[in-house]
C-alpha cells in the first residue's frame, strides 16, 4: 500500500512569509506526528496527534507554529512569519497509534524548506 | 527530558568489516527502534525491541536492548556498500508515543 506522502518536496521561502506543509498518513493509521530535522540538531518531535485526542503540542518550538489534522486523516503544518533559523527538512510519520506495534513509526520523505 | 547518545558519530570500513553502533541513555524506554535514512528521504525502520535483554536479527542485522532497557546496539557482520546509510536509534518513554532520536551514526562502507 501506499506511504507516507508530503508536499511541496521542497519550498523556498523569503523571511517573514507564512508557509503550509502536507502530510498524508498511511491510511487505517491513527497517529501522526511531525518532526524536524537539521544539521547539528539532528530529528526533534514538534506535535503528535492520535484520533479525536487533544494533540500534544509540546514540542512546538514557538506560538509560530501550529498543526491541523483534519478528519482524523491529513495533517497540515503551518509556520508563521518564518525566520531563518526555521530552515530544516520537516518529517511527517504516522502509526498505528494502539496496539503492540503503536511505537513503529513510518515516515513520509520530508519536505526541505529552506527560509531566505 | 530523555537523551539518546549515539557512537561512533561517524564510521568508514572497507566492504566486509564487522562494526558496532552503540545508543545510550540514563533513562529507561518502554521501547527502541532502529531507524536508517539516506539522503533525500525520510528513516525507515529497521527493528524495533521492547524487552530488556532482547536480541533480535535481520540478516547480517543484530540488534540487542540492554538488560536495563537503557541502551541499545547494533552490529553488521560483512558489511556491503548497499549498508551506507545515517543509522539512528529512537526511544519512546513510558505511554508517550513521540520519539526520542539519538543524533545518528553517519555509515560508510567503501568497496
Amino acid at each position: 500500500g501506499a506511504g507516507v506522502s508530503q508536499s511541496p518536496s521542497n519550498k523556498v521561502t523569503e523571511k517573514g512569509k507564512d508557509v503550509e506543509l502536507r502530510c498524508d498518513p498511511i491510511s487505517g493509521h491513527t497517529a501522526l506526528y511531525w518532526y524536524r530535522q537539521s544539521l547539528g540538531q539532528g530529528l526533534e518531535f514538534l506535535i503528535y496527534f492520535q484520533g479525536n485526542s487533544a494533540p500534544d503540542k509540546s514540542g512546538l518550538p514557538s506560538d509560530r507554529f501550529s498543526a491541523e489534522r483534519t478528519g482524523g486523516s491529513v495533517s497540515t503544518l503551518t509556520i508563521q512569519r518564518t525566520q531563518q533559523e526555521d530552515s530544516a527538512v520537516y518529517l511527517c510519520a504516522s502509526s498505528l497509534g494502539v496496539g503492540s506495534r503503536a511505537y513503529e513509526q513510518y515516515f513520509g520523505p520530508g519536505t526541505r524548506l529552506t527560509v531566505t | 527530558t530523555q537523551l539518546l547518545e549515539q557512537s561512533p558519530q561517524f564510521l568508514s570500513i572497507q566492504e566486509g568489516e564487522n562494526l558496532t553502533v552503540y545508543c545510550n541513555s540514563s533513562s529507561v524506554f518502554s521501547s527502541l527502534q532502529w531507524y536508517r535514512q539516506e539522503p533525500g528521504e525520510g528513516p525507515v525502520l529497521l527493528v524495533t525491541v521492547v524487552t530488556g535483554g532482547e536480541v533480535k536479527k535481520l540478516k547480517r542485522l543484530t540488534f540487542q536492548f540492554g538488560d536495563a532497557r537503557k541502551d541499545s546496539s547494533l552490529h553488521i557482520t560483512a558489511a556491503q556498500t548497499g549498508d551506507t546509510g545515517l543509522y539512528l536509534c529512537a526511544g519512546a518513554a513510558g505511554s508517550a508515543r513521540q520519539l526520542t532520536f539519538g543524533s545518528g551514526t553517519q555509515l560508510t562502507v567503501l568497496p
